[in-house]
């Protein structure tokens, strides 16, 4: 079973700064928080990930609670292009050949002209 | 890079035919995904290969599912009897080993099973 929760839908306007919360509760001290999206009719597409210090590249940023339970992507200015679905995934990161992500259903983002 | 290259894109069968998808990894990539989506379930991961070798089919649905890695370039993902509530989108993946932070999708195959 997916061991995190996120909303199911969100709205955003374009150009506006894209929000999308992810609470993990239960994530243990060695487990990643990973983010997907998948545009309609794509393959999923990474994004980003981190494990307790936020971390930003060239798509997003990744903001981590200091507890871990919880964690927002940020797509700072959003556009048309970056509506599609969003999953947030906990795993342990170079795991030998325990490689599975547990996969959600995400958070339907639709960014609105 | 090709990326991830999956065919065929569309497949139309008839219940009962033997359905087989193909799935082309990205060269130096040692582990190797498929996974299954539809509406209701999500995104399911079905089995998963490192280096040439299953190391969880857990997911696979029953035995009418089978899946190869004859080599480090090729992988199939076998259904006989094909049956109507196989029908989905049927996705590759493929992951770089000790780096295997990210995985990189394919383009999918869709199945519609009548």
């Amino acid at each position: 079973d997916a061991k995190t929760t996120q909303p199911t839908s969100m709205d955003c306007a374009e150009g506006r700064a894209a929000n999308l919360p992810c609470n993990h509760s239960t994530i243990s001290g060695n487990e990643y928080v990973y983010w997907y999206r998948q545009i309609h009719s794509q393959g999923p597409q990474y994004i980003i990930h981190g494990l307790k210090n936020n971390e930003t590249n060239e798509m997003a940023s990744l903001i981590i609670t200091e507890d871990r339970k919880s964690s927002t992507l940020i797509l700072p200015h959003a556009t048309l292009r970056d509506t599609a679905v969003y999953y947030c995934i906990v795993r342990v990161a170079n795991a030998g050949n325990n490689r599975k992500l547990i996969w959600g259903l995400g958070t339907s983002l639709a960014v609105n002209p | 890079d090709a990326g991830v290259i999956q065919s065929p894109r569309h497949e139309v069968t008839e219940m009962g035919q033997e359905v087989t998808l193909r799935c082309k990894p990205i060269s130096g990539h040692n582990s190797l995904f498929w996974y299954r989506q539809t509406m209701m379930r999500g995104l399911e991961l079905l089995i998963y290969f490192n280096n040439n070798v299953p190391i969880d089919d857990s997911g696979m649905p029953e035995d009418r599912f089978s899946a190869k890695m004859p080599n480090a370039s090729f992988s199939t993902l076998k259904i006989q009897p094909s049956e109507p509530r196989d029908s989905a989108v049927y996705f590759c993946a493929s992951s770089l080993g000790a780096a295997d932070n990210e995985q990189f999708f394919g383009p999918g195959t869709r199945l519609t099973v009548l």
